[in-house]
């Protein structure tokens, strides 16, 4: 998993509790994504990230925001989770130049109750 | 836009025989191809990538895609199957645009059967 980390790895939640889930890298890439994963959908963008404080909306942004304040770690946050956002949720990277590839994190299993 | 789709939801196969998994691409411009793995419980590990130059890509474990661009695909293949191979697979292209936007297809989840 190419040093990303995601924490937490799992989490139960209530509904229209806020949610923050992180992402840690460790290979200095520009780019950083958020994607969720749900059955028969693969995966879809959330939000995603050029470089420090500057981020923008993904496909599926709706519910959902995003923070980077450090090049290392990017911040998925629920304001107020709701049963839709039960899913999988992973972390990816990318920067190497003209590579053009993702490297994905170990993903993050949220159910909200 | 562009969009993926992966023709197979499900693809079942007996042990050491053939396989093929589909992929199929819209752009109207030139893309750049991956194959992304997913074993249970993991993360996406990248598979191989068509990037330019030979039309035939392999991975280091069996597995090889041509990219056709008269028929827009990139179909994924292997001679011979392994229990180990079980997965879900993903296939994604990218326009090389700024931020190294990938779009995926749905998956195909391969079932290796003894």
């Amino acid at each position: 998993d190419a040093g990303i980390t995601q924490s937490p790895r799992h989490k139960v939640t209530e509904t229209g509790t806020p949610v923050t889930l992180r992402c840690h890298q460790t290979e200095n890439h520009r780019y950083m994504y958020w994607y969720r994963q749900d059955p028969g959908h693969g995966l879809r963008l959330i939000h995603y990230s050029y470089g420090v404080k500057d981020t923008d909306k993904g496909e599926v942004s709706d519910g959902y925001s995003v923070s980077r304040s450090k090049t290392e770690d990017f911040l998925l946050t629920l304001e107020s989770a709701t049963s839709s956002q039960t899913s999988v949720y992973f972390c990816a990277i990318s920067g190497i130049p003209r590579s053009y590839e993702q490297y994905f994190g170990p993903g993050t299993r949220l159910t909200v109750t | 836009a562009q969009s993926v789709t992966q023709l197979d939801s499900q693809v079942p196969v007996f042990e050491e025989a053939p396989v093929e998994l589909r992929c199929n691409y819209s752009s109207s411009v030139s893309v750049y191809l991956f194959w992304y793995v997913q074993y249970p419980n993991q993360g996406l590990q990248l598979l191989l990538k068509y990037l330019s130059g030979s039309t035939l890509v392999e991975s280091i474990n069996g597995f090889e895609a041509e990219f056709n661009k008269s028929q827009t695909s990139f179909h994924l293949r292997k001679p011979s199957v392994h229990i180990s191979d079980t997965a879900e697979y993903f296939c994604a292209v990218s326009q090389g645009n700024a931020g190294n936007m990938l779009t995926f297809g749905g998956g195909t989840r391969l079932m290796v059967k003894p």
